[in-house]
């Protein structure tokens, strides 16, 4: 069964600051990685996935991930940080062929300070 | 723009009673999940519907059932409510397989007391 780690619970950063959060996965074969962004008091929203192609992955609101096979990871990235990137991310992995079934990661909530 | 929408954004129950979550989605998407979102645990899948009438469990499904009886709405019945069943749940919706995008709702918190 597939799973996937998220260490990083609480993240804060400086608006302006560049940001990357922590994504590693276990799974047997190549997976589908999504990236899901859940902005206070509202459900989730998707960020960015990848499934297969090329591995820098681009994304809404200015966001980038990288799937590294290698580090089994799928890092988020953003250069620069606004006051409204405030939010909860999830990482969530699928397997290949099934129904589109996923699984979270536990979260990282980052917080922007001025 | 594509629409899931959550019969209600918090709700309070007593325990044992029986208690309905409804969801709808616009969007003549084919799965329909129903999640639970706590903190510290991230979201855990209680079930999913592929098709009208068709349901599968997901990680935890004790306590709860649901209901697809049409391909727009489905339903999380907890039967008996119980504290531990305290927690936000949120419905999503999505076409085709995995690679697809899941839609979600704002959520409904539940307070069972």
């Amino acid at each position: 069964a597939q799973s996937v780690t998220q260490p990083d619970i609480h993240i804060t950063v400086s608006e302006g600051a560049s940001l990357e959060l922590r994504c590693n996965y276990s799974y047997g074969a190549t997976p589908y990685l999504f990236w899901y962004v859940q902005s206070p008091g509202q459900g989730l929203q998707l960020l960015l996935k990848y499934f297969s192609g090329d591995t820098l992955v681009q994304g809404i609101k200015g966001f980038e991930a990288e799937f590294k096979r290698s580090q089994s990871s799928f890092n988020l990235r953003k250069p620069s940080v606004h006051w409204s990137d405030a939010a909860e991310y999830f990482c969530a992995v699928g397997a290949a062929g099934g129904y589109q079934k996923v699984t979270f990661g536990t979260g990282t909530k980052l917080q922007v300070i001025p | 723009d594509v629409k899931v929408t959550q019969s209600s954004r918090y709700l309070v129950k007593r325990t044992g009673e029986k208690v309905f979550l409804e969801c709808v989605q616009d969007m003549d998407h084919e799965n329909m999940f129903w999640y639970r979102q706590d903190p510290g645990l991230g979201l855990r899948l209680i079930y999913f519907s592929y098709d009208v009438k068709m349901k599968e469990k997901g990680d935890i499904p004790e306590g709860y059932s649901v209901s697809r009886e049409k391909k727009e709405r489905f339903s999380l019945i907890l039967e008996s409510a119980s504290t531990n069943q305290t927690s936000m749940y949120l419905c999503a919706s999505g076409r085709g397989q995995v690679k697809e995008t899941q839609y979600f709702g704002p959520g409904t918190r539940l307070l069972v007391l």
